[in-house]
């Protein structure tokens, strides 16, 4: 299957700062990147969805302003989380997708990123 | 809207025991359904995948069949193994409504030897 890497896969903070988390698609063109996170024993909730080189799509009740996506390239999305705090805390995924229509919908997913902020 | 349920967990197996995660979902259109299984302290991995009804996904001994008159997909395997210890999640994703995965609530899996 098709390979995305997430990068870093565990950062600690202190309250305030900002963090960025990239995800690639190693060996495919991801028109569309997904974010999700993941609260302990819970399923995934889809922050945003990404289109290269548009703005992200934002679910309801995710914070545009605290969760920063930039899908600049094929490859490449980032998510910055700014200002964060403690309740920031969480398993973050990435995904990519192909294509939307056939064998290309099909969201590959990163390792995720475990971010604590102190 | 779609959702997509999946029997509670967790299931504790013994090894060699067979496996059924029962799965169903509800969907205004024609959707993809897919497993996805996650270890401890990582992301997702594909496990399989139906696109049409009556397709049956298949991959490392693990099988599930795409019934549209049930509207399940419920995944099976044979005979587990302690390393399929993990959690499990039925999700599906609906090109009308831009792809979205809409996954599960998962279902932990602990085989012991």
């Amino acid at each position: 299957g098709a390979v995305v890497s997430q990068h870093p896969s565990r950062v600690i903070c202190k309250s305030g700062t900002s963090v960025k988390i990239e995800c690639r698609s190693l060996d495919f063109q991801a028109t569309t990147m997904f974010w999700y996170r993941q609260f302990p024993k819970q399923s995934l909730m889809l922050m945003a969805t990404s289109n290269e080189g548009s703005k992200a799509t934002y679910e309801q009740g995710v914070e545009k302003d605290k969760f920063l996506i930039n899908h600049a390239s094929l490859t490449l999305s980032t998510l910055t989380v700014t200002s964060a705090h403690p309740e920031d805390s969480s398993f973050y995924i990435c995904s990519a997708r192909a294509g939307l229509l056939g064998a290309k919908n099909i969201q590959y997913f990163g390792a995720g990123t475990r971010l604590s902020v102190l | 809207g779609n959702s997509v349920t999946q029997m509670e967990g967790p299931v504790t197996l013994s090894e060699e025991a067979f496996l059924t995660i029962n799965c169903t979902y509800t969907a205004t259109g024609y959707p993809s359904l897919f497993w996805y299984v996650q270890y401890p302290g990582e992301g997702l991995q594909l496990l399989l995948k139906a696109t049409k009804a009556d397709d049956k996904g298949s991959n490392k001994g693990f099988e599930a069949t795409y019934r549209k008159e049930t509207t399940s997909f419920h995944l099976e395997k044979g005979s587990v193994q302690v390393s399929d210890s993990a959690v499990y999640f039925c999700a599906l994703s609906d090109p009308h409504q831009g792809g979205k995965l809409i996954f599960g609530q998962g279902t932990e899996l602990s085989v012991k030897p």
